[in-house]
């Protein structure tokens, strides 16, 4: 059973900081997903990883992907307070994702 | 382009009363569809999953059912709620077996079970 492990799960920080935010899987898998959900609302695709070594970026988030060590990382550069939200990773399994715990981010001015 | 619709946006039901959400496809054929939860705070949880019309994967034993009577239709049922069925609950679908495959989700319906 696949299984998908994100830490931390929660995660306040200041304006203008860097941070990590991990997504850990149990077996191997070749495509990796980012969403981001807004309170109340549905899920934003931000990142598709899909081979080892892949990285992305878009704005202050950039995504990695480690498909040896089973890791993908999502980094934050220089944090706005528009980046607030929980962020999840999703792991292809068959024919479905799984999806990680999500990491609540809050930014502070 | 495609779309997915999702409704009602937001529903209270009394414990024991029956549920019926509906989620609906456009602008596109053969979708793999999804029910996802998720509870106040928490991660998403995969309920069902179907490939195709009358294929339908369950992933977690409960009192809720799902049925695809058409090819880009997928409802979710209760015959009867329990409090614990209260939750986010999204729409999801994807392209079968693209290699650059997304997961794209309805807006959600908030479902409080009093």
């Amino acid at each position: 059973e696949l299984k998908v492990e994100q830490n931390p799960l929660f995660l306040s920080m200041q304006e203008g900081k860097n941070y990590t935010i991990y997504c850990n899987y149990s077996t191997t898998s070749d495509r990796l997903y980012w969403y981001r959900q807004d309170p109340g609302k549905s899920l934003e695709s931000l990142f598709v990883l899909l081979s080892n070594g892949a990285v992305k970026q878009e704005g202050r988030l950039m995504a990695s992907l480690d498909t040896k060590a089973r890791l993908s990382t999502l980094h934050i550069t220089a944090a706005v307070h528009d980046l607030s939200a929980t962020y999840f990773c999703a792991v292809v399994g068959g024919e479905k994702l799984t999806f990680g715990t999500g990491t609540r981010l809050t930014i502070i001015p | 382009s495609q779309t997915i619709h999702q409704w009602p946006a937001t529903l209270v039901q009394p414990v024991g009363s029956p549920l019926s959400l509906e989620c609906t496809v456009e602008g596109t054929s053969n979708p793999n569809l999804y029910w996802y939860r998720q509870a106040a705070g928490r991660g998403l949880q995969l309920l069902f999953y179907s490939v195709g019309i009358g294929q339908i994967s369950s992933e977690v034993p409960q009192n809720l059912s799902a049925s695809r009577p058409q090819d880009r239709q997928f409802i979710l049922s209760s015959k009867k709620l329990l409090l614990s069925d209260s939750g986010f609950y999204l729409c999801a679908w994807s392209v079968r077996a693209a290699t650059n495959e997304k997961l794209f989700f309805g807006s959600g319906t908030q479902l409080s079970v009093l």
